[in-house]
């Protein structure tokens, strides 16, 4: 089956600076990587996604990247605020298997 | 509104009554999963089903049951619960295919 790696697990960055958070995954079938946010205490919520036949997408701070033959892909967030803080999950569908998540620390 | 409801929201039980966790939508979504959350472990998949009476195995099923009698219910059953199945509980479901799938509100599960 699927396999989803994430790093890092913690990331504390300064306000305003970039953070990049990595996966990779295992089945080379798997066509829809989504980027999911959770703050504390609340559900998973979606900020952005990606399907196989793109190499990047971008949202206003928020930009994923895809490199399909090596299978990984990126989740780049520019001008960090406070607001940014939260756990951070990649997947991968048609299953939707979770990495492990990254904790995100932006610093005033 | 369109939501994904799981009830109940916190539940503390002890090892080996039996329970249930529901999981409703009212998206009409094909595709309907049960992930439990540990710290450091991220969301880990359960089981998952693609339609109506079809259901399969994610990455931890041991101790668990699903059914999947109608389209918008996918009720999680711990037959014989055990400390060790203490953990956050989410549902969620989705179109099949390349879509965003919606998670419900959790379940926060202790097991004595």
């Amino acid at each position: 089956g699927e396999n989803v790696e994430q790093h890092p697990s913690t990331l504390s960055v300064q306000e305003g600076d970039s953070a990049v958070i990595k996966c990779t995954y295992s089945d080379s079938a798997s066509n829809y990587f989504p980027w999911y946010k959770q703050e504390l205490g609340k559900r998973p919520q979606l900020i952005i996604d990606i399907r196989s036949n793109v190499g990047e997408k971008k949202d206003q701070r928020i930009a994923v990247t895809l490199n399909k033959t090596a299978k990984h892909f990126s989740l780049h967030i520019t001008e960090t605020q406070p607001e940014d803080s939260a756990v951070y999950f990649c997947a991968a569908r048609p299953t939707l298997i979770f990495g492990t998540g990254t904790r995100l620390q932006v610093f005033p | 509104e369109a939501q994904v409801t799981q009830n109940p929201r916190y539940l503390i039980t002890v090892t080996g009554k039996k329970l249930t966790v529901t999981c409703s939508q009212n998206m009409n979504h094909e595709y309907m999963s049960w992930y439990r959350q540990d710290p450091g472990l991220g969301l880990r998949q359960i089981y998952y089903s693609m339609n109506v009476e079809v259901t399969d195995k994610g990455d931890v099923p041991e101790g668990y049951k699903v059914s999947r009698k109608e389209k918008r219910n996918f009720p999680l059953i711990l037959e014989s619960p055990s400390p060790n199945q203490t953990s956050l509980y989410f549902c969620a479901s989705s179109l099949v295919g390349n879509t965003e799938a919606f998670f419900g509100q959790g379940t926060r599960l202790t097991v004595v």
